[in-house]
């Protein structure tokens, strides 16, 4: 199993640019997550889904998008990128819902907006 | 709203001591806690999980709940250089789901 893994590991954007940040995971796990952690800073949840087809707002949820339309993808959609989504963003996905089991990560994208 | 709080650090230690990690939650229906460890540029890994009150423990590393308290430790004996790392708490299976701390910054002195 690849477990989680995420594209691109690195990209820089210029302000007002878009991109989709992908991620898939071959554990079959209905839950996945999007975190984003600023340097020195823990993890901000940025939206999570329960299922295919079903995701919600997290803590820090505004200039993103997201869609679960499989079972395995969770990609993350960044509109009109600003300086202020400079962050690595770390996906993950686990068994269990309500933080009940091992959360399984992502190796990261690290996104600088210029 | 729910937290968990976790001294940043940095928390210096030297080789081969123990290194005390501490953090305290606010949800008292919290069921399972976890540690991972975080080394610089890479994502978290898990290292311990506990669901019951009292000590759990598996090599260098002893995970201790105390749900009365609301509190939750991590201990690794005999501290290695490659133990120097960030170390996230996170708490889950409350009314509002996983919760993360913002982790301690570990660094083990040779």
């Amino acid at each position: 199993n690849a477990g989680v893994t995420q594209t691109p590991k690195f990209r820089i954007l210029k302000i007002g640019q878009s991109m989709t940040l992908q991620c898939t995971q071959d554990m079959n796990h209905n839950y996945m997550y999007w975190y984003r952690q600023d340097p020195g800073m823990g993890l901000k949840l940025i939206y999570y889904s329960v299922g295919a087809g079903i995701t919600d707002k997290g803590e820090v949820p505004n200039g993103y998008n997201v869609s679960r339309s499989t079972t395995e993808d969770f990609p993350l959609r960044l509109e009109l990128a600003a300086p202020s989504q400079t962050s690595v963003y770390f996906c993950a996905s686990n068994f269990l819902g309500g933080g009940e089991g091992e959360q399984f990560f992502g190796p990261g994208t690290r996104l600088t907006v210029l | 709203q729910k937290e968990v709080e976790q001294n940043s650090g940095p928390l210096s230690v030297p080789e081969g001591a123990i290194a005390s990690l501490n953090c305290t939650y606010s949800d008292r229906g919290s069921q399972s806690f976890f540690w991972y460890r975080q080394y610089s540029g890479k994502s978290p890994e898990l290292i311990m999980f506990i669901y019951s009150n009292g000590d759990k423990e598996d090599g260098r590393f002893t995970a201790q709940l105390n749900k009365a308290s609301q509190y939750v430790s991590l201990l690794i004996r005999d501290s290695q250089p490659s133990d120097s790392a960030t170390y996230l708490c996170e708490s889950g299976g409350g009314a509002d789901g996983l919760t993360f701390g913002k982790g301690t910054h570990l660094i083990i002195q040779p």
